[in-house]
């Protein structure tokens, strides 16, 4: 079955700075990668997602790439916000409502 | 849009009684819901796949018979915790689908069972 190893399990940064989180993934077979955020006690919330037929896409100040050879994707959060301080997920699933493996999450804070 | 509605948020029960959650889409029809079990500073694990009018697939190691999932409609699926104990307190997660790729998730249900 799928494997999603994500990259770092926290992440500390300053305001104003750059965030990035990495996942690697290891069936080829996935072709849907999303990228969900967790607030304390509450479910997750998609903030973006990126298909295998893409290398990149970019929300405002979320952005996420992807390089299916390595099977490798990350997340990129530009001018964090301390609201942006929360549990990131990643995942990789087959798509058409097929299940979806999860990273282990990522604890970021943003210091104001 | 993509709304997922799940009831209650908090539940608190003593052990050996049965608790139930509900999740349901409020502007789509959910062809498939997932139920995911979540610990303190841990990721989603995979319960359950529910497809409407059909039983639903557990994952290994989930007891069926503990966890009844029912998925009546396009709209609503409930997940039963019968004879619930200490060690099924945990934070509880549904999400649907309409077909597609993209999950819409539920706002979760903690369960504490004394």
């Amino acid at each position: 079955g799928e494997n999603v190893e994500q990259h770092p399990s926290t992440l500390s940064v300053q305001e104003g700075d750059s965030a990035v989180i990495k996942c690697t993934y290891s069936d080829s077979a996935s072709n849907y990668f999303p990228w969900y955020k967790q607030e304390l006690g509450k479910g997750p919330q998609l903030i973006i997602d990126i298909r295998s037929n893409v290398g990149e896409k970019k929300d405002q100040r979320i952005a996420v790439t992807l390089n299916k050879t390595a099977k490798h994707f990350s997340l990129h959060i530009t001018e964090t916000q301390p609201e942006d301080s929360a549990v990131y997920f990643c995942a990789a699933s087959e798509g058409n409502a097929g299940k979806s493996t999860f990273g282990d999450g990522t604890t970021l804070t943003v210091k104001p | 849009g993509a709304v997922v509605s799940q009831h209650p948020s908090r539940v608190i029960c003593k052990s050996g009684t049965s608790v139930k959650i509900e999740c349901r889409s409020l502007d789509f029809q959910a062809t498939t819901m997932f139920w995911y079990r979540q610990f303190p500073k841990q990721s989603l694990m995979l319960m359950a796949t529910s497809n409407e009018g059909s039983k639903a697939t557990y994952e290994q190691g989930v007891e069926k018979d503990k966890f009844l999932i029912n998925h009546a409609s396009l709209t609503l699926s409930t997940l039963t915790v019968t004879s619930a104990h200490p060690e099924d307190s945990s934070f509880y997660i549904c999400s649907a689908t309409q077909g597609s790729e993209k999950l819409f998730f539920g706002s979760g249900t903690q369960l504490s069972v004394l």
